[in-house]
């Protein structure tokens, strides 16, 4: 079984709808959490980080940590065709060395309709 | 450049021999990551470096990969007797010091072995 769990998708839905992307782990060291986008042929781009539980707001985008639950996620509302792309989760043990290296998910393939 | 460069950008090489990855990080980053992803996978962590040395090692798969970075700015990740299965996407990232800071991605090398 994989640390990080993620859904691949395709998830398709139309223009201006709000998209739920969830991650679930099974480490309980995992203490800061992120969100990246890879458009395709591209290298990742960090969307959200987050460290331990709560809510993170950035414009469109919500991301939500429920470390009881070891389940995170991203909210996009208003969603756009440039919002098309795989969307990746990603946790670390901690800054320190030795502890800063990212578990991906599998990422989840969006594709928002015009 | 303003990003992380990586060359090259795509490499076709047959079984068994030996390959080389480049990556130049962002200017002033001294901490270097390299990731490996396959198709329809998240990225996959293989090492990381905090200036000339590498602080984690621990995901390389075996001892035909390993990765230098001499002078603490290019890192060079070298692949011996490479394998079919070696075939991804080799990611290289860079952040400043510390934990907390933002990882910024190269577009990858992308690695077939035939």
């Amino acid at each position: 079984q994989k640390e990080v769990e993620q859904d691949p998708g395709p998830l398709s839905v139309p223009e201006g709808a709000i998209v739920s992307l969830n991650c679930t782990y099974s480490n309980s060291a995992f203490q800061y959490f992120m969100w990246y986008r890879q458009y395709s042929r591209k290298g990742p781009e960090l969307l959200m980080y987050t460290y331990s539980s709560g809510n993170k707001e950035d414009g469109r985008f919500t991301a939500q940590v429920d470390k009881s639950s070891k389940y995170i996620s991203l909210f996009i509302r208003d969603s756009q065709p440039s919002d098309s792309a795989t969307y990746l989760c990603a946790m670390s043990r901690g800054p320190d060395t030795g502890r800063r290296a990212l578990t991906f998910g599998s990422g989840t393939r969006l594709q928002v309709q015009p | 450049g303003a990003g992380v460069s990586q060359t090259p950008s795509n490499k076709v090489t047959e079984k068994g021999k030996y390959v080389e990855l480049r990556c130049d990080p962002i200017s002033g980053h001294t901490a270097l990551y390299w990731y490996r992803q396959s198709l329809g996978q998240g990225p996959e962590f293989l090492i990381y470096f905090q200036g000339t040395g590498a602080a984690d090692d621990s995901g390389l798969p075996n001892d035909r990969f390993f990765a230098v970075r001499p002078e603490g700015s290019v890192s060079t990740l070298k692949i011996q007797r490479t394998e079919r299965g070696d075939s991804a996407v080799y990611l290289c990232a860079s952040s400043l010091a510390g934990g907390g800071n933002t990882i910024y991605f190269g577009e990858g090398s992308w690695l077939t072995v035939v």
